[in-house]
């Protein structure tokens, strides 16, 4: 079974930093383009990092450029990102997700077909 | 930036009918980078449709997706009680990649 578990969320103050990481199995994640896109708390979808296969072709949002930091490790399977200088607006629940490839696609911006269930940042004093 | 609108917000149908769901692009988007997810409270999106009328595995036929250009439409023929959900589409072609706002189908 294709399976994402995210883990490292919590309850963190304004300015803090924390560590999402996103265990992957049952797929090759050495070839699977990564990202991370979140969900404030009644709210939308919001895409918020992706990372090539090999771990470079590395884009942010706007929101979050020069704070977060998108990493992977392929020989554990792991999707990572690093978030500094919280900020009250980043409170969301953060979903790592698979790109989907298929044919007659070109560039770096792919659809999800594999999800996390999700780990819940809370920045609040 | 392409900004998705989704319309109507909410849709409220009886199990049975049929749903149309409607996505508008600001600017235009190439067909195959346009796609659909449905999304039950407290669990993640889960993908519907890609290319802008692919089903995604498992996913059941009364689900199809249409449109071209900046207007996207995903159709449900026959509303079964586990479609009641909160539905958005996502372009991929430019970034930053953007979601619209969803559309919610509850229980008439």
């Amino acid at each position: 079974e294709m399976q994402l578990v995210e883990s490292g969320g919590g309850l963190v103050q304004p300015g803090g930093s924390l560590r999402l990481s996103c265990a992957a199995s049952g797929f090759t994640f050495s070839t699977s383009r990564m990202k991370w896109v979140r969900q404030a708390p009644g709210k939308g979808l919001e895409w918020v990092s992706d990372i090539g296969s090999s771990g470079g072709s590395i884009y942010y949002a706007d929101s979050v450029k020069g704070r977060f930091s998108i990493s992977r490790d392929n020989a554990k399977n792991s999707l990572y990102l690093q978030m500094n200088s919280l900020r009250a607006e980043d409170t969301a629940v953060y979903y790592c997700a698979r790109g989907f490839d298929y044919d007659g696609l070109t560039g770096w911006g792919r659809a999800c077909d594999i999800w996390g269930q999700g780990t819940m940042v809370t920045v609040s004093s | 930036e392409i900004v998705l609108t989704q319309s109507p917000g909410t849709l409220s149908l009886s199990p049975g009918e049929r749903a149309t769901l409607s996505c508008r692009a600001s600017q235009s988007v190439s067909s195959s980078y346009l796609a659909w997810y449905q999304q039950k409270p407290g669990l993640a999106p889960r993908l519907l449709i890609y290319g802008s009328s692919s089903r995604a595995t498992g996913i059941p036929d009364r689900f199809s997706g249409s449109g071209s250009g900046t207007d996207f439409t995903l159709t449900i023929s026959r509303l079964e009680p586990e479609d009641f959900a909160v539905y958005y589409c996502q372009q991929h072609a430019t970034s930053p990649l953007t979601f619209g706002p969803g559309t919610k189908v509850d229980i008439k």
